[in-house]
């Protein structure tokens, strides 16, 4: 099973971004997905998840309205499209594959993060 | 949203101690949980699944336990590729929440 993030990189306040996370070794259309954020020198915080047909997403109420997950079953790959960046959303974005058994879910295994850096 | 707090923030212990690392939901959140360790540098990986579960791979001096409220990581024995940080989260609701994470130092 790997994860491999891309498309961090510098961006300006106000500006947009997209990451994608390609996914390997599972059945990706059989998994609900997440991106979890890590600011420098900070703890762990998690974005948003989005469930495997791609119809349910929830989001964390600081990304609210200005970030969307999405995913493309067909290409094995998760997406999240940030726009009007602030400064506080500088961190490594992570995606993670997610477990569901008997109603409790769990992150395993986890990508190697990508960097974005808000600032101008 | 659930808040989880996690204590102490870091502890320092020598080669063969017994670590203890508590986790505390600010309500009940049944065996919803899972642990995390992250080393400098590198992703977060799973430890600990339902409270208590041990993931496949993970050495079994780590334990976890607890339900509702309280939940406890333990390193029953303490190694030098132990040293980490490690991270509750709870998965009972949206947000899934973290707690703040734990710094474990070998002394």
């Amino acid at each position: 099973v790997q994860l491999l993030e891309t498309g961090g990189g510098l961006v300006q306040p106000g500006g947009s971004l997209r990451l994608s996370c390609a996914a390997s070794g599972f059945t990706f259309s059989s998994y609900g997905m997440t991106w979890v954020r890590q600011a420098p020198g900070k703890g762990l915080e998690w974005v948003s998840i989005i469930g495997h047909t791609g119809v349910t997403t929830y989001y964390a109420d600081s990304v609210k309205g200005r970030f969307t997950i999405s995913r493309d079953n067909s290409k094995n790959t998760l997406y999240l499209q940030m726009n009007n960046l602030r400064a506080e959303d500088t961190a490594v974005y992570y995606c993670a594959k997610k477990v569901m058994v008997r109603g409790d879910n769990w992150f395993d295994p986890w990508g190697q993060g990508t960097l974005v850096t808000v600032a101008s | 949203d659930i808040q989880m707090t996690q204590s102490p923030s870091s502890v320092s212990a020598s080669v063969g101690d017994r670590v203890t690392i508590t986790c505390r939901a600010s309500q009940g959140i049944s065996s919803f949980l899972a642990w995390y360790q992250q080393k400098p540098g590198k992703a977060p990986t799973l430890l600990i699944y339902s409270a208590s579960i041990l993931q496949s791979g993970v050495p079994s001096r780590f334990s976890g336990s607890g339900s509702g409220t309280d939940f406890t990581l333990t390193i029953s024995s303490l190694q030098p590729e132990d040293s980490a940080t490690y991270y509750c989260q709870q998965a009972n609701s949206f947000p899934f929440t973290f707690g703040g994470g734990t710094k474990v130092e070998i002394k």
